[in-house]
């Protein structure tokens, strides 16, 4: 049973390149997550998606975009990326569609950009 | 005001000591707690939640919630060097969407 995985676990890009950070969890769960973590702001949520088919905007959306492919999928897009999203990234799943559920997260994706 | 206030540490405490870890949260609303914890490097992980007034044990945790002062602390009893890590505090069921995550405080357990 991997929980939540997620891939690259690495990566660094250039300004204005475009990458794909892909994330799929195996425990059936409804929700799930994409958050980033910088020193000293803790972990702020980018996009969620309470359930298949739909997906929701975060706290700091702007300069990404997201898909949920399916009930286990859920991939988040830089189409430009900037020195500003340097971070480290982690997916997350919950069961239930509130908030109330605990967030089980994938092991987390670190990308500098330069 | 945050929505969910820790303090950033560091604590430090010594090997077999109880550490003790704050939160507190503004939002009244508010019907679910969690500890995570996250050593440096890692995801966090889920230790503790706890959804009742009152104290929750599991082995050498506690978490205790008193929702009329808006706080849930974590205790640990007999504090290991692998207790080093980051705590996170997480607040649901209130007027936010998703659930909303402290800052973390950083505890150092010293052999």
């Amino acid at each position: 049973n991997a929980g939540v995985t997620q891939t690259p676990k690495f990566q660094v890009l250039k300004t204005g390149q475009s990458m794909t950070l892909q994330c799929a969890q195996d425990m059936n769960h409804n929700s799930m997550y994409w958050y980033r973590q910088d020193p000293g702001m803790g972990l702020r949520l980018i996009y969620y998606s309470a359930s298949e088919g739909t997906t929701d905007k975060g706290e700091v959306p702007n300069g990404y975009n997201v898909s949920r492919l399916n009930k286990r999928e859920f991939s988040l897009r830089l189409e430009s990326a900037a020195p500003s999203q340097t971070s480290v990234y982690f997916c997350a799943s919950s069961y239930g569609t509130d908030n109330n559920s605990p967030l089980h997260f994938g092991n987390g994706t670190r990308l500098t950009v330069t | 005001q945050k929505e969910v206030e820790q303090n950033s540490g560091p604590l430090s405490v010594p090997e077999g000591a109880i550490a003790s870890l704050n939160c507190t949260y503004s939002d009244r609303g508010s019907q679910s707690f969690f500890w995570y914890r996250q050593y440096s490097g890692k995801s966090p992980e889920l230790i503790m939640f706890i959804y009742s007034n009152g104290d929750k044990e599991d082995g050498r945790f506690t978490a205790q919630l008193n929702k009329a002062s808006q706080y849930v602390s974590l205790l640990i009893r007999d504090s290991q060097p692998s207790d080093s890590a980051t705590y996170l505090c997480a607040v649901g069921g209130g007027s936010a969407r998703q659930l909303t995550f402290g800052s973390g405080t950083q505890l150092t357990v010293l052999p």
